[in-house]
Formats: structure tokens, C-alpha cells, sequence
């Protein structure tokens, strides 16, 4: 089946740091990822839908220069957390769907701890 | 507005007795249903998913769901649990537009008595 990858699985970094998240469709290509994040026991909120060649679209209250997207190929998509702080922290999962109503594939997520 | 609703938070089922985790939906139309397994520390795998056709979906691991339109319901269900089943389930919507992305359940932790 499709399968989703992303690197790292776990970042431990200063307050002020830069964070690079990748997200990779292995066998598929992928126009459209999405990534979310997901607070200790509650569910999944989407932060943004990242579209291959275009700028990312950001859901309301997610903060577009905070959190910077790029899909530069089909293939991947990554998400920076830029000078990232403690209220950061969080675990963070990206998908990949093939359009509309199919199923996404999600990655295993990256556990980020800003110290 | 568009909401996925599970209402059991947490529930404890002893092995091999019989499981039903219930979803509600808040759509504008009929959307596409999502059941999703996380284990902790791990992605979201994909149980079973509903697009249009029977009603009735079966998927991995032994796992069905049932769409009922009246009651804007997709309940998951599992004749026989197995200890290996404890996660976190969600239940999720899609729209059938171009975008794809997912409304989420706030999730149902399933833990597995012996």
C-alpha cells in the first residue's frame, strides 16, 4: 500500500532553534500533503494543506510565517518551525492524499520538545 | 458547521468480548467516513473508509463499520477484540471536493482487559 515517510521521528532542540520537518510519498506522487498537529490526548488538527508548486493554504489561526511549508516536488513536502519555543512542543503528522475522497496516508509523526 | 462527534472518550473491553466505538457526523452533504487507528507514538493507519455504495464496510484487521444516513452515524465494530487492539480511534470526514482534507473525531481510547 501507500506509504507516507517522516523525518525526523523525534527533535529535542533549544528555545530559538529552527526545526525542519520532511514528509515523503515513497511510492506515489503526491499534489497535495497535509500536515497536522496533535496535542497529548486530543485529536488531530489540520494546520495547513501543502500544494506542489503553489503556496500553502493555512487554516485560521495557524501562523504562516511561524510555520513555513514547501512542496517543491511531488514527492515532498516539508514543514519548518521557525525560532521555535516550549509552547511549540508537539507532535506533529503530516499525510498525503491521492484527490478527492481517497483515503490519506499518514506519516508516523515527529515528536518535537523545545526545551 | 462540519463535526465529528465520538462521545466515548475511553472504554475498556475484555478480550474477545464484542466492540462497538460510535461516530457522529455534522456534514452539509454526504461525506466520505474514515475510521483510523493510532498506536502511541505512531501515525494514523487507515482501518476501513466509506464512499459510497453498500452501507455496510469491512476493513483490516477484522474491523467494520456501518454508514446509516438517519442518524448521521458511522459506528466501528469488532466481534471479538483482541489484546493487540488498545489505541486511539478516530473517526474522520471528507468532503468530496478537491481538497481531500479531514474533519477528525476527538478520538476513542480502547483499552483491552485480559
Amino acid at each position: 500500500g501507500a506509504v507516507v515517510s517522516q523525518h525526523p521521528s523525534r527533535v529535542i532542540c533549544k528555545s530559538g532553534t529552527s526545526v525542519k520537518i520532511e514528509c515523503r510519498s515513497l511510492d506515489f506522487q503526491a499534489t497535495t500533503m497535509f500536515w497536522y498537529r496533535q496535542f497529548p490526548k486530543q485529536s488531530l488538527m489540520l494546520m495547513a494543506t501543502s500544494n506542489e508548486g503553489s503556496k500553502a493554504t493555512y487554516e485560521q489561526g495557524v501562523e504562516k510565517d511561524k510555520f513555513l511549508i514547501n512542496h517543491a516536488s511531488l514527492t515532498l513536502s516539508t514543514l519548518t518551525v521557525t525560532s521555535a519555543h516550549p509552547e511549540d512542543s508537539s507532535f506533529y503528522i503530516c499525510s498525503a492524499g491521492g484527490g478527492a475522497g481517497q483515503p490519506q496516508h499518514f506519516g508516523d509523526g515527529t515528536r518535537l520538545s523545545i526545551l | 458547521a462540519q463535526s465529528v462527534t465520538q462521545p466515548d472518550i475511553h472504554i475498556t473491553v475484555s478480550e474477545g468480548a464484542s466492540l462497538e466505538l460510535r461516530c457522529n457526523y455534522s456534514y452539509g452533504a454526504t461525506p466520505y467516513l474514515f475510521w483510523y487507528v493510532q498506536s502511541p507514538g505512531q501515525g494514523l493507519q487507515l482501518l476501513l473508509k466509506y464512499f459510497s455504495g453498500d452501507t455496510l464496510v469491512q476493513g483490516i484487521k477484522g474491523f467494520e463499520a456501518e454508514f446509516k444516513r438517519s442518524q448521521s452515524s458511522f459506528n466501528l465494530r469488532k466481534p471479538s477484540v483482541h489484546w493487540s487492539d488498545a489505541a486511539e480511534y478516530f473517526c474522520a470526514v471528507g468532503g468530496r471536493g478537491s481538497q481531500g482534507n479531514l474533519i477528525f473525531g476527538k478520538g476513542t481510547k480502547l483499552s483491552v482487559k485480559p
